[in-house]
């Protein structure tokens, strides 16, 4: 267990909803990273927050946001759904061991665009 | 930029094979960091290991071993006595050390069939 969960496990929305899709990690843990997996391809990095502020981004456009709470929740949103945005969701906690950080994954949103 | 390939797309075993797993990676990072995520069908990544670039001692945990050389760039990853348990996608992952946060680099994994 990784004690990161999020939710809904399935979501099927229409071209042009948008959708806000959610991550808790452990207590103490904070940064947390999401992450976009097509059918049939590795995780592609969306952009992570460390300490409620976004640390880092990857190659989305700006209509993928998030949030980081001070509970260690966070969430995704995505605005103006594209079929595109059809995916695997995943959220990953980080720890720091010997000065090199672990991710660790929640199981996954799938979402539909239809 | 960082890149990772697993060139094997899907494996295939009977129980009991063992397996090997390629992955190649390319960075300019002289510190990187290696993983090894499984991905069984219920979707959820489960690490595996990582490996810090300036240990290449290779490394055996049960039925896992993987073989980190810096000279070929490549840290694979074999099952011995393969189970059907062991089915599932696997991905190898790099982080560079030069980045001011830690974000995977994935490759697009590598599928694996134990048969019974």
């Amino acid at each position: 267990e990784t004690g990161v969960t999020q939710s809904p496990t399935h979501l099927i929305k229409t071209r042009g909803q948008q959708v806000t899709l959610r991550c808790s990690s452990q207590s103490g843990h904070n940064t947390v990273s999401w992450y976009q997996q097509a059918l049939g391809q590795g995780p592609q990095f969306i952009f992570q927050y460390y300490r409620e502020e976004e640390n880092g981004r990857g190659n989305f456009p700006p209509r993928f946001s998030g949030l980081q709470f001070p509970n260690y929740s966070s969430e995704l949103n995505v605005n103006a759904l594209e079929l595109d945005d059809s995916a695997l969701y995943l959220c990953a906690s980080t720890t720091r061991t010997d000065h090199t950080d672990t991710q660790y994954f929640g199981p996954g949103t799938r979402l539909t665009v239809l | 930029a960082q890149k990772v390939t697993q060139a094997q797309t899907e494996i295939s075993v009977v129980e009991k094979e063992d397996v090997t797993l390629d992955c190649v990676y390319e960075t300019r990072d002289t510190t990187y960091y290696l993983f090894w995520y499984k991905q069984p069908p219920s979707g959820e990544l489960v690490f595996l290991i990582r490996r810090n670039s300036f240990d290449e001692q290779n490394e055996i945990s049960g039925r896992y071993s993987w073989n980190f050389q810096k000279s070929t760039s490549s840290f694979n990853f074999t099952i011995t006595a393969s189970q059907v348990v062991d089915s599932a996608v696997y991905f190898c992952a790099l982080i560079p050390g030069g980045s001011g946060y830690s974000t995977l680099t994935f490759g697009k994994g590598t599928m694996l069939l134990v048969s019974p």
